[in-house]
């Protein structure tokens, strides 16, 4: 099974819309963190926002929020106020467990589309 | 600049031929990763080391590829008889260690390899 699904590989937005982007996840561990990334087209990888599995708010970090559905296993991005720049890959990610497991995993992305 | 750095930014090859990848993670960050990122995909975890010494490796880094961070500084990723197959971005991350899933890994600009 996968670990992430991000069920939508493009989205167009019209710019200053507000656009949800859908992850969900698979989990045993009681303690996991998530993560978003964006990815422009020049390949680097953007940290954007983080929640935690006992974060009992969702997180937010300026335009960007992260609606935590923990029951429905959830972490939707939400960006308020699209802008041009917004336009990029969008990758949802976990890394299980507080020890012994470092890496990251990645779902297959959404690719953001911000319409002037 | 005090970012993740990768050098080259992107590498044409031919097949058989060995390739290697620097990576010069932030400078007070103790670990360091290695992913591998395929066209329509999402990073997928190579290895990762804490300090100098390499703790995890994942099954994609067959016995072709080899790690190394030698100071526990910068680090170099090697391939070894290159094939099509390997053609791909690579990426680096880098993390100060926290003890906690809320560990955030902090990209480079990634490394295109083509492999003819």
């Amino acid at each position: 099974a996968q670990k992430i699904t991000q069920t939508q590989p493009g989205m167009f937005v019209q710019e200053k819309e507000a656009v949800t982007l859908d992850c969900t996840y698979d989990t045993s561990d009681q303690s996991y963190g998530l993560f978003w990334y964006k990815q422009p087209s020049s390949g680097e990888m953007i940290f954007l926002i983080y929640q935690g599995s006992y974060d009992e708010q969702n997180a937010t970090e300026g335009r960007y929020s992260l609606n935590f559905q923990k029951a429905r296993k959830s972490a939707n991005l939400v960006i308020s106020a699209s802008q041009l720049g917004d336009s990029a890959m969008y990758f949802c990610a976990m890394r299980e467990g507080d020890f012994g497991n470092e890496k990251l995993t990645f779902g297959t992305g959404t690719r953001l589309t911000i319409i002037p | 600049d005090t970012g993740v750095s990768q050098d080259p930014r992107h590498k044409i090859t031919k097949r058989g031929q060995n390739v290697t990848f620097r990576c010069d993670p932030i400078s007070e960050h103790n670990r360091l990763y290695w992913y591998r990122q395929t066209l329509g995909q999402g990073p997928e975890f190579l290895t990762y080391f804490q300090n100098e010494a390499q703790l995890e490796k994942s099954r994609l880094l067959s016995d072709r590829f080899s790690a190394e961070r030698p100071k526990g500084s910068f680090s170099t990723l090697e391939i070894q008889r290159t094939e099509q197959g390997d053609s791909a971005m690579y990426l680096c991350a880098s993390s100060l260690t926290l003890g906690s899933n809320q560990e955030t890994q902090y990209f480079g600009p990634g490394t295109r390899l083509l492999v003819l």
